[in-house]
């Protein structure tokens, strides 16, 4: 398993401005996610966090407003750019442990951002 | 994977109930299915990881099946207490890493 920690756990920021997310955990893992989820949705892929490379984003999230780092093998970013109120929701970051059938993600606590 | 619907959406039962709840999901390119329990201000927590056919999992009072060939998990709550009020998603997967999650049901279990 893994142990993952996020900060900040919540924000209320102003629209127009950015938010960067910390995510680390505490052992070296291969594969790391960001999730968003939005009020009454399900929770959300927005990127595979690639060390060493480009994140890999799903259908509907960009890197001009998601912008995501993987320096290392433990740590990855989540910037929200410009933000406005539709930007309001849980982020949680994740990482993957085990192999072939037993995979499993491991899940951070989460940022509650609410954008005004 | 796409199309993955939980019900019921909420759930409220008295403490020593036992409760159960279904993830249906496309039974094509199955994988794994994945069942989590989020309580509020903390992480989701994995419960169970499932690829068989007829699997069963046991966690405790918790419990859970899986029909991959017409598309349907149940999770069982045998006795429940008030600690075991959260929300519980599943996430089927295709293969690979990406883990598709339902809307979740949020249980609350009351004294």
């Amino acid at each position: 398993s893994a142990v993952i920690s996020q900060k900040p756990s919540r924000d209320i920021c102003q629209r127009g401005t950015s938010l960067t997310i910390q995510c680390q955990v505490d052992s070296q893992v291969t594969m790391m996610f960001w999730y968003r989820q939005q009020p009454g949705q399900s929770l959300t892929l927005i990127a595979t966090a690639n060390q060493g490379s480009e994140a890999t984003y799903e259908s509907g999230f960009v890197i001009d407003k998601f912008p995501i780092s993987r320096p290392n093998l433990t740590f990855s970013t989540l910037t929200v750019s410009n933000m406005s109120p539709e930007d309001s929701s849980i982020y949680l970051c994740s990482a993957q442990s085990g192999t072939g059938y037993q995979e499993t993600q491991y899940f951070g606590p989460g940022t509650r951002l609410l954008v005004l | 994977i796409l199309n993955v619907e939980q019900s019921p959406q909420s759930l409220h039962v008295q403490e020593g109930d036992s409760t159960n709840f279904t993830c249906s999901f496309p039974s094509s390119n199955f994988y794994a299915l994945h069942w989590y329990r989020w309580e509020t201000a903390k992480s989701p927590e994995a419960l169970f990881v499932m690829t068989l056919n007829g699997d069963e999992k046991k966690k405790g009072r918790i419990s859970a099946t899986l029909n991959t060939k017409e598309g349907y998990s149940y999770l069982y709550i045998k006795g429940s207490q008030p600690e075991d009020s959260a929300t519980y998603l599943c996430a089927p997967t295709g293969g690979g890493n990406k883990l598709t999650f339902g809307t979740g049901t949020q249980l609350k279990v009351e004294l």
